[in-house]
Protein backbone atom coordinates (compact mmCIF):
# COMPACT_ATOMS: atom_id res chain seq x y z
CA UNK A 1 0.00 0.00 0.00
CA UNK A 2 1.02 3.36 -0.48
CA UNK A 3 3.57 5.20 2.80
CA UNK A 4 3.81 8.49 2.94
CA UNK A 5 7.16 9.84 5.15
CA UNK A 6 6.98 13.58 6.29
CA UNK A 7 10.37 15.88 7.34
CA UNK A 8 11.04 17.14 9.10
CA UNK A 9 8.87 16.47 12.65
CA UNK A 10 9.70 19.74 13.97
CA UNK A 11 10.53 23.38 12.48
CA UNK A 12 10.98 26.24 14.07
CA UNK A 13 11.32 30.33 12.04
CA UNK A 14 11.82 33.64 12.09
CA UNK A 15 8.80 35.58 11.65
CA UNK A 16 8.98 36.83 8.27
CA UNK A 17 11.10 33.89 6.96
CA UNK A 18 9.76 31.04 4.60
CA UNK A 19 9.29 27.18 5.93
CA UNK A 20 9.48 24.34 3.96
CA UNK A 21 7.98 20.69 4.90
CA UNK A 22 8.66 17.73 2.65
CA UNK A 23 7.19 14.51 1.88
CA UNK A 24 8.07 11.62 -0.15
CA UNK A 25 5.33 9.19 -1.28
CA UNK A 26 5.53 5.50 -2.48
CA UNK A 27 2.74 4.46 -4.58
CA UNK A 28 3.55 6.06 -8.01
CA UNK A 29 -0.26 5.96 -8.74
CA UNK A 30 -1.10 8.20 -6.30
CA UNK A 31 -2.85 11.19 -8.00
CA UNK A 32 -4.02 13.42 -5.09
CA UNK A 33 -1.81 15.56 -2.75
CA UNK A 34 -3.75 17.49 0.26
CA UNK A 35 -1.92 19.02 3.09
CA UNK A 36 -4.01 19.78 6.39
CA UNK A 37 -2.97 22.24 9.15
CA UNK A 38 -3.78 21.30 12.60
CA UNK A 39 -4.04 24.01 15.36
CA UNK A 40 -3.94 22.35 18.91
CA UNK A 41 -7.03 20.51 20.29
CA UNK A 42 -8.76 21.75 16.52
CA UNK A 43 -9.62 19.56 13.51
CA UNK A 44 -7.35 19.42 10.56
CA UNK A 45 -7.89 22.39 7.86
CA UNK A 46 -7.31 21.60 4.53
CA UNK A 47 -4.96 24.67 3.29
CA UNK A 48 -4.02 23.56 -0.46
CA UNK A 49 -3.78 20.75 -2.63
CA UNK A 50 -2.22 19.58 -5.68
CA UNK A 51 -3.32 16.83 -8.24
CA UNK A 52 -0.70 14.90 -10.15
CA UNK A 53 -1.16 16.53 -13.49
CA UNK A 54 0.05 20.26 -11.95
CA UNK A 55 3.89 20.70 -10.77
CA UNK A 56 3.05 23.72 -8.29
CA UNK A 57 0.01 25.51 -6.97
CA UNK A 58 0.10 28.95 -4.89
CA UNK A 59 -2.51 30.36 -2.91
CA UNK A 60 -0.81 33.54 -1.66
CA UNK A 61 1.80 33.20 1.09
CA UNK A 62 1.58 29.24 0.84
CA UNK A 63 2.83 26.94 -2.34
CA UNK A 64 3.07 23.65 -2.95
CA UNK A 65 5.43 22.04 -5.54
CA UNK A 66 4.87 18.17 -6.69
CA UNK A 67 7.69 15.79 -8.35
CA UNK A 68 6.29 13.09 -9.61
CA UNK A 69 9.18 11.50 -11.03
CA UNK A 70 10.94 11.69 -7.54
CA UNK A 71 7.73 10.50 -5.50
CA UNK A 72 7.67 13.90 -3.58
CA UNK A 73 6.00 16.80 -2.75
CA UNK A 74 7.00 20.17 -0.90
CA UNK A 75 4.74 22.65 1.71
CA UNK A 76 6.52 26.17 0.65
CA UNK A 77 5.38 29.02 3.30
CA UNK A 78 6.73 32.55 3.14
CA UNK A 79 6.55 35.49 5.08
CA UNK A 80 5.38 33.23 8.39
CA UNK A 81 3.57 34.84 11.09
CA UNK A 82 2.88 33.72 14.70
CA UNK A 83 -0.46 32.37 13.24
CA UNK A 84 1.00 30.30 11.10
CA UNK A 85 2.24 28.44 14.33
CA UNK A 86 0.45 24.64 14.19
CA UNK A 87 1.16 20.52 12.76
CA UNK A 88 1.09 20.35 9.30
CA UNK A 89 0.02 17.06 7.72
CA UNK A 90 0.43 16.01 4.20
CA UNK A 91 -1.22 13.28 2.31
CA UNK A 92 -1.22 10.88 -0.58
CA UNK A 93 -4.82 9.53 -2.41
CA UNK A 94 -4.76 6.57 -4.64
CA UNK A 95 -7.62 7.00 -7.54
CA UNK A 96 -10.49 5.27 -8.01
CA UNK A 97 -10.86 2.17 -5.90
CA UNK A 98 -8.70 3.23 -3.05
CA UNK A 99 -10.57 7.10 -1.59
CA UNK A 100 -8.44 6.53 1.75
CA UNK A 101 -5.76 9.74 2.46
CA UNK A 102 -2.52 8.27 3.67
CA UNK A 103 -1.06 10.91 5.65
CA UNK A 104 2.35 11.74 7.07
CA UNK A 105 3.40 12.23 10.84
CA UNK A 106 3.13 15.88 10.64
CA UNK A 107 5.70 18.64 11.38
CA UNK A 108 5.36 21.06 14.42
CA UNK A 109 5.89 24.38 13.03
CA UNK A 110 6.93 27.07 15.41
CA UNK A 111 7.35 30.48 14.37
CA UNK A 112 9.27 32.41 16.60
CA UNK A 113 8.30 36.65 16.87
CA UNK B 1 -23.99 25.46 4.76
CA UNK B 2 -22.80 23.87 8.16
CA UNK B 3 -19.71 21.47 8.50
CA UNK B 4 -19.11 18.13 9.52
CA UNK B 5 -20.13 17.63 13.34
CA UNK B 6 -19.57 14.85 16.03
CA UNK B 7 -20.60 14.08 18.85
CA UNK B 8 -19.62 13.39 21.84
CA UNK B 9 -16.83 15.54 21.99
CA UNK B 10 -15.21 13.78 24.52
CA UNK B 11 -16.17 10.15 25.84
CA UNK B 12 -14.64 8.46 28.96
CA UNK B 13 -15.42 5.10 29.63
CA UNK B 14 -14.50 2.34 31.70
CA UNK B 15 -12.32 -0.61 29.97
CA UNK B 16 -14.47 -3.40 28.79
CA UNK B 17 -17.32 -0.86 27.97
CA UNK B 18 -18.91 -0.74 24.17
CA UNK B 19 -18.99 2.93 22.54
CA UNK B 20 -20.65 4.71 20.24
CA UNK B 21 -19.27 7.45 18.37
CA UNK B 22 -21.92 9.35 15.43
CA UNK B 23 -20.58 11.67 12.43
CA UNK B 24 -22.80 14.14 10.54
CA UNK B 25 -21.50 14.90 7.00
CA UNK B 26 -21.74 17.93 5.09
CA UNK B 27 -25.08 17.56 3.31
CA UNK B 28 -25.03 16.49 -0.14
CA UNK B 29 -21.70 14.36 0.44
CA UNK B 30 -22.08 11.24 -0.66
CA UNK B 31 -18.36 9.78 0.78
CA UNK B 32 -17.62 9.66 4.63
CA UNK B 33 -14.08 8.58 6.02
CA UNK B 34 -13.60 7.66 9.91
CA UNK B 35 -9.75 8.48 11.21
CA UNK B 36 -8.23 7.92 14.11
CA UNK B 37 -5.46 9.96 15.79
CA UNK B 38 -2.93 9.05 18.94
CA UNK B 39 -1.99 11.89 20.96
CA UNK B 40 0.74 13.25 18.81
CA UNK B 41 0.70 10.93 16.07
CA UNK B 42 -0.59 11.44 12.03
CA UNK B 43 -4.19 10.22 11.17
CA UNK B 44 -5.08 6.52 10.63
CA UNK B 45 -7.15 5.73 8.45
CA UNK B 46 -10.01 3.20 9.53
CA UNK B 47 -13.17 3.07 7.37
CA UNK B 48 -14.62 4.45 3.99
CA UNK B 49 -18.18 5.02 3.00
CA UNK B 50 -19.61 5.57 -0.38
CA UNK B 51 -23.24 5.95 -0.18
CA UNK B 52 -24.29 3.29 2.46
CA UNK B 53 -21.43 0.52 1.33
CA UNK B 54 -18.07 0.02 2.78
CA UNK B 55 -15.58 -0.41 -0.07
CA UNK B 56 -12.84 -0.42 2.18
CA UNK B 57 -12.86 -1.04 5.68
CA UNK B 58 -9.00 -1.87 5.79
CA UNK B 59 -7.84 -0.05 8.48
CA UNK B 60 -10.48 -1.54 11.37
CA UNK B 61 -7.77 -2.81 13.43
CA UNK B 62 -9.87 -5.66 14.99
CA UNK B 63 -12.80 -7.18 15.00
CA UNK B 64 -14.24 -4.90 18.14
CA UNK B 65 -14.74 -1.68 15.50
CA UNK B 66 -17.45 -1.33 13.39
CA UNK B 67 -18.73 1.28 11.55
CA UNK B 68 -22.67 1.93 10.09
CA UNK B 69 -24.24 4.58 7.06
CA UNK B 70 -27.55 5.40 6.94
CA UNK B 71 -28.06 6.38 3.49
CA UNK B 72 -25.61 8.92 2.54
CA UNK B 73 -26.07 10.87 5.77
CA UNK B 74 -25.07 9.94 9.78
CA UNK B 75 -22.44 7.58 10.50
CA UNK B 76 -21.99 5.59 13.70
CA UNK B 77 -18.65 3.93 14.63
CA UNK B 78 -19.02 1.38 17.59
CA UNK B 79 -15.86 -0.11 19.25
CA UNK B 80 -16.69 -3.20 21.79
CA UNK B 81 -14.92 -4.01 24.90
CA UNK B 82 -13.29 -1.25 24.55
CA UNK B 83 -9.18 -1.18 25.86
CA UNK B 84 -6.57 1.58 27.02
CA UNK B 85 -5.09 1.14 23.64
CA UNK B 86 -8.43 2.73 21.98
CA UNK B 87 -7.84 5.92 23.67
CA UNK B 88 -7.80 8.96 20.70
CA UNK B 89 -9.36 11.74 18.91
CA UNK B 90 -11.64 9.63 16.52
CA UNK B 91 -11.77 11.95 13.41
CA UNK B 92 -14.95 11.83 10.33
CA UNK B 93 -13.90 13.64 6.82
CA UNK B 94 -17.03 13.98 4.27
CA UNK B 95 -16.36 14.33 0.61
CA UNK B 96 -18.80 15.31 -2.32
CA UNK B 97 -17.95 12.77 -3.96
CA UNK B 98 -14.96 9.84 -3.52
CA UNK B 99 -11.77 9.83 -5.67
CA UNK B 100 -9.40 12.33 -5.11
CA UNK B 101 -12.09 14.88 -4.34
CA UNK B 102 -11.47 17.46 -0.86
CA UNK B 103 -12.02 15.99 2.43
CA UNK B 104 -13.53 18.06 5.02
CA UNK B 105 -13.15 17.34 8.60
CA UNK B 106 -15.34 17.24 11.92
CA UNK B 107 -13.67 18.08 15.33
CA UNK B 108 -13.39 14.64 16.62
CA UNK B 109 -14.56 12.53 19.42
CA UNK B 110 -11.95 12.69 22.20
CA UNK B 111 -12.14 9.01 23.69
CA UNK B 112 -10.13 8.11 26.39
CA UNK B 113 -10.38 4.43 28.00
CA UNK B 114 -9.98 4.15 31.85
Amino acid sequence: GENVEQHPSTLSVQEGDSAVIKCTYSDSASNYFPWYKQELGKRPQLIIDIRSNVGEKKDQRIAVTLNKTAKHFSLHITETQPEDSAVYFCAASLPQGAQKLVFGQGTRLTINP
Amino acid sequence: GAGVSQSPSNKVTEKGKDVELRCDPISGHTALYWYRQRLGQGLEFLIYFQGNSAPDKSGLPSDRFSAERTGESVSTLTIQRTQQEDSAVYLCASSRTSGGERQYFGPGTRLTVL
